[in-house]
């Protein structure tokens, strides 16, 4: 899998946009973006995933650039429940889930 | 409900005293995981499981095992448990064998601690 590199932390205010950035400049053609995110001690928890289009869902947004070398991952309203670990992961189809370290987003009141 | 269910959620033990963490999960999933999570180290995969009677190792093996008689259990046994092994552990599943578009469902983890 490629590697990714992630902020270790970010702040955001309550009710703002997270935006949570990704660099994965090594991607291959057939690898997709994943992003999970832990809140403290629990199961980590799936929240998006694309090729190269930009998604949504009712979580969040991910936005892939065009040359796929990088991603955000968009809350766009974030509450205190959104403190957690954010793991943004490149995989290609029938390959292991590998998580770094990810970035610790704190939103605070 | 849909779920990953682990067994215990908290567990002390001394070295050397094996031991049995219990994974379930009622969605009918082919694809089942142990990772271990580690301060500074993230997730690791320990085993995984395509199938029934189907496991390979992950990037972390040494030390556990693994079986896969059904397709709901996939139990990880620590044969003789060493305070390295200390660690929180966590168990997932995906249906479909574990291909490129299906999302891992995890359970609530279990804390061990060796002694």
């Amino acid at each position: 899998d490629a590697k990714t590199t992630q902020p270790p932390s970010m702040d955001c205010a309550e009710g703002r946009a997270a935006n949570l950035p990704c660099n994965h400049s090594t991607i291959s053609g057939n690898e997709y973006v994943y992003w999970y995110r832990q809140i403290h001690s629990q199961g980590p928890q799936y929240i998006i995933h694309g090729l190269k289009n930009n998604e949504t869902n009712e979580m969040a947004s991910l936005i892939i650039t065009e040359d796929r070398k990088s991603s955000t991952l968009i809350l766009p309203h974030a509450t205190l429940r959104d403190t957690a670990v954010y793991y943004c992961i490149v995989r290609a189809q029938y390959s292991t889930l590998t998580f770094g370290k990810g970035t610790m987003l704190l939103v605070s009141p | 409900e849909a779920q990953v269910t682990q067994n215990p959620r908290y567990l002390i033990t001394v070295t050397g005293k094996k031991l049995t963490v219990t994974c379930s999960q009622n969605m009918n999933h082919e694809y089942m995981s142990w990772y271990r999570q580690d301060p500074g180290l993230g997730l690791r995969q320990i085993y995984y499981s395509m199938n029934v009677e189907v496991t390979d190792k992950g990037d972390v093996p040494e030390g556990y095992k693994v079986s896969r008689k059904e397709k709901r259990n996939f139990p990880l046994i620590l044969e003789s448990p060493s305070p390295n092994q200390t660690s929180l552990y966590f168990c997932a599943s995906t249906p479909r064998g574990g291909g490129g578009f299906e999302k891992l469902f995890f359970g609530s983890g279990t804390q061990l601690s060796v002694l």
